[in-house]
């Protein structure tokens, strides 16, 4: 059985870093983009970052560009977000998702961790 | 960037009733691309449907999607309890950033 699991979430102050992880298990993951997608408490879906399944391409959405970096390791079957400059906004349950589609990264997210909780304030 | 507006907000069924979802995009999706997922309290999402009308892996055939351009909808034709969820459209691309509905609350 697919498995993502997520961890390194935590409480941090404005203006902090914290590095999530995510490690895959029971598929092809250097096959796959993935992706991080967060939701605020009580909120809907937001897509954060994706990183290509060779590592080459990245993207990010406009509200992390800058603060937040997306990595992996595909030889220890990992995807990383650092996070600096956090604010008390970026307050959610943050996601890795593989891509549905291999060697592409089209944004359908297939498969899901169960997430792991940010909460930045003072 | 293109903006996808669910209705209803929520919507409240009996077992067995059929349940059509609404998704409207502000601009034409490109060749269907548009993909629902299906978020249980307390679960991550799980993907049902992707370019508007194939159904992911497992996911039972009471689900259904449709629809072309900026109109599309999930149906599902006979609701069980455990359909109790919030369901999200999200348009993608080859290019990002990918967006989300609002969600529709089903309650059952």
């Amino acid at each position: 059985q697919v498995h993502l699991v997520e961890s390194g979430g935590d409480v941090v102050q404005p203006g902090g870093s914290l590095r999530l992880s995510c490690v895959a298990s029971a598929f092809s993951f250097s096959d796959y983009g993935m992706h991080w997608v967060r939701q605020a408490p009580g909120q809907g879906l937001e897509w954060v970052a994706v990183l290509s399944f060779a590592g080459t391409n990245k993207f990010y959405a406009d509200s992390v560009k800058g603060r937040f970096t997306i990595s992996r390791d595909n030889s220890r079957n990992t995807v990383y977000l650092q996070m600096n400059g956090l604010r008390v906004e970026d307050t959610a349950l943050y996601y890795c998702a593989s891509d549905l589609y291999p060697r592409s990264s089209w944004g359908v997210f297939e498969r899901w961790g169960q997430g792991t909780l940010v909460t930045v304030s003072s | 960037e293109i903006v996808l507006t669910q209705s209803p907000g929520t919507l409240s069924l009996s077992p067995g009733e059929r349940a059509t979802l609404s998704c409207r995009a502000s601009q034409s999706v490109a060749s269907n691309y548009l993909a629902w997922y299906q978020q249980k309290g307390g679960q991550a999402p799980r993907l049902l449907i992707y370019a508007a009308s194939s159904r992911a892996t497992g996911i039972p055939d009471r689900f259904s999607g449709s629809g072309s351009g900026t109109d599309f909808t999930l149906t599902i034709s006979r609701l069980e309890p455990e359909d109790s969820a919030v369901y999200y459209c999200q348009r993608y691309s080859a290019i990002p950033p990918w967006t989300f509905g609002p969600g529709t609350k089903v309650e059952i």
